[in-house]
């Protein structure tokens, strides 16, 4: 079992609420990616952090925002949320530049109504 | 930018025989293929990857190849198990330690006991 955990577990929006997810990386990981999986999809980037910077980018509009603290635990906040934001959104960790896999979180369900 | 396209969606066999799932990419520069096994509810689980300096890696009854001249490369999973039964994604990568995994749209294998 990894040691990715994210909070909360599910969560229930309005449509226009904003919204903050938590997680907390691996011991001794310094990197962390967020991905959005909607229903029967792949996971999508989202962005990463690295060393409390973000260096990397997917396709999501800037109300999707982020945080790396200096624990490495990292939030995912979107702003304005829409319908189509509900998907389950993954955290995963890793050491950079050490070469190893991504840890996967068990993610949190979004559910914007 | 990258993209990853998965084949088959479904696949459906029987306990004992082969599974073969393949995936193309895109960007000739990508170099680390990893691939997830997820079960329902849960976390994407690396279960093998692959360096572009490869052409092939085994792990028991799992094996990865990768052609890199057709920017194709495929899981191989022998002997079949009902608890192999799960979803399976193939991702791409232009760094080597799964910066900006790209992922495919999964494929759903079901192992007929």
């Amino acid at each position: 079992e990894t040691g990715v955990t994210q909070s909360p577990t599910h969560l229930i929006k309005t449509r226009g609420q904003q919204v903050t997810l938590r997680c907390s990386s691996q011991s001794g990981h310094n990197t962390v990616s967020w991905y959005q999986q909607a229903l029967g999809q792949g996971p999508q980037f989202i962005f990463q952090y690295y060393r409390e910077e973000e260096n990397g980018r997917g396709n999501f509009p800037p109300r999707f925002s982020g945080l790396q603290f200096p624990n490495y635990s990292s939030e995912l906040n979107v702003n304005a949320l829409e319908l189509d934001d509900s998907a389950l959104y993954l955290c995963a960790s890793r050491t950079l530049p050490v070469m190893g896999e991504q840890y996967f979180g068990p993610g949190t369900r979004l559910t914007v109504t | 930018g990258e993209n990853v396209e998965q084949h088959p969606s479904t696949l459906s066999v029987q306990e004992g025989d082969s599974a073969v799932i393949k995936c193309t990419y895109s960007d000739s520069a990508s170099n680390y293929f990893p691939w997830y096994k997820q079960e329902l509810g849960k976390r994407p689980q690396l279960i093998i990857d692959i360096r572009s300096n490869v052409g092939e890696k085994k792990d028991q009854r799992i094996a990865v190849t990768l052609n890199k001249t057709a920017k194709h490369f495929s899981l191989h999973i022998t002997e079949t198990q009902p608890e192999d039964s799960a979803v399976y994604f193939c991702a791409a990568s232009t760094q080597e330690y799964g910066n900006k995994l790209v992922f495919g749209a999964g494929t759903i294998l079901r192992v007929k006991s």
